[in-house]
Order: C-alpha cells, then sequence, then structure tokens
C-alpha cells in the first residue's frame, strides 16, 4: 500500500485565484514532509518542506499546512501563475528508515490565463 | 552543464534485451538513487547507494541491478528488458544527512519495451 497518497490526478485553476495540493499519509513515523515540483521532460525539484514539529511553513506563494491528527497536508499556491503548471509531488522521509523519500502518485495542476 | 546527467535521455529497447542507464554527478555527493515514475503510482526507488561500497535494494528491485563504477558514477541494468519496465527513470543525488531538500534530480530517462 501507498504510504504517501494524493487523490486528485489533476486540478484546474484559474489564474489569480488560489491553488491547492492535497495529500494524505498512514506513517505517523515520517519525519518531513516536502513538495516537488515537475515540469515535462525535466526532473523534479524541491519546492518546500515542513516539519513533522511545525503546522505551517511559508516562502512565498507557497504555503504548506500540516495536520498529524489526519495525518494529512497540504500546499497552497497564491496567486496561482501560468508557470506553475507542472506535476506536484508530495513525499515524505524518516529519518530513522535512511532517509530516503517516500513519494506520492502526484498531481497536475493546469494554471489557466 | 547539469549536477546530475542521465544517458541515454530517450531509449526503446525490445523485450529480452539488456540494456543499462547511466547517471553521472557533479554534486560531490555521496548518495546516490535509482526512481522510477509510473502515472498515478509516483516515483519508486529502485537501489540506492550511499557510498562506492555500498548497494542497497530499494522497494521495486526485482528485475534491476546497479554497479556503483565511482562516487560520481551510477548506472542501473535492465538484464532481460520486459514491457512493465516502460516508465521514466529518475537518477537523484543527496548530500549525506540525507534530508529531502538536499535531493537532486537528473532529467531522466524515458525507456520504453516494446
Amino acid at each position: 500500500d501507498q504510504q504517501v497518497k494524493q487523490n486528485s490526478p489533476s486540478l484546474s485553476v484559474q489564474e489569480g485565484r488560489i491553488s491547492i495540493l492535497n495529500c494524505d499519509y498512514t506513517n505517523s513515523m515520517f519525519d518531513y514532509f516536502l513538495w516537488y515540483k515537475k515540469y515535462p521532460a525535466e526532473g523534479p525539484t524541491f519546492l518546500i518542506s515542513i516539519s513533522s514539529i511545525k503546522d505551517k511553513n511559508e516562502d512565498g506563494r507557497f504555503t504548506v499546512f500540516l495536520n498529524k491528527s489526519a495525518k494529512h497536508l497540504s500546499l497552497h499556491i497564491v496567486p496561482s501563475q501560468p508557470g506553475d503548471s507542472a506535476v506536484y509531488f508530495c513525499a515524505a522521509i524518516h529519518n530513522n528508515a535512511g532517509n530516503m523519500l517516500t513519494f506520492g502518485g502526484g498531481t497536475r495542476l493546469m494554471v489557466k490565463p | 552543464d547539469a549536477d546530475v546527467t542521465q544517458t541515454p535521455r530517450n531509449r526503446i529497447t525490445k523485450t529480452g534485451k539488456r540494456i543499462m542507464l547511466e547517471c553521472s554527478q557533479t554534486k560531490g555527493h555521496d548518495r546516490m538513487y535509482w526512481y522510477r515514475q509510473d502515472p498515478g503510482l509516483g516515483l519508486r526507488l529502485i537501489y540506492y547507494s550511499f557510498d562506492v561500497k555500498d548497494i542497497n535494494k530499494g522497494e521495486i528491485s526485482d528485475g534491476y541491478s546497479v554497479s556503483r563504477q565511482a562516487q560520481a558514477k551510477f548506472s542501473l541494468s535492465l538484464e532481460s528488458a520486459i514491457p512493465n519496465q516502460t516508465a521514466l527513470y529518475f537518477c537523484a543525488t543527496s548530500e549525506g544527512a540525507g534530508i529531502g531538500y538536499g535531493y537532486t534530480f537528473g532529467s531522466g530517462t524515458r525507456l520504453t519495451v516494446v
């Protein structure tokens, strides 16, 4: 079973509006959660992370929220821009399990001008 | 030049053929990884190496082998390719501490097995 799940394979948003990408996980031992962004023909690139001891981390237009009790995190992009159109992967890491990333299935975000 | 270079970028091969995907890095990182991406399944770990003498199986290692020829080089082999190994393959490196933001990915190799 996937330990990290992104239940929405795609999301379409109008430019200037908020994009909310969701991620659920099952392993309560995860220490960090990360979001990666992937453009076509490129490898994933790191976007933002959050420690399991925090509930919010903000970086410019990007904010990640963590709800540990619900084992849920979300990425908010405000305002959304056409250049944000990409596939977004949620990932988690367990420091005592070799520090390997476990990825969700990805959500394709399309921001329409 | 890219920090993590994968070759080839695209490859079509026949069932039963042996194929090698190569990865080289200029980051100076000790840790290297091979992932495959399938639609809806995200990236899944095939093999990883924490240094030249250390090779470990990941989540989906069956049908694959790896070789860490040097700190900078980590190759993935499919000894006898099969169609369900058609996927996008990514090599990645990370710093020793292993915190996720240290991962640097290559641009990927799109492999098609016919």
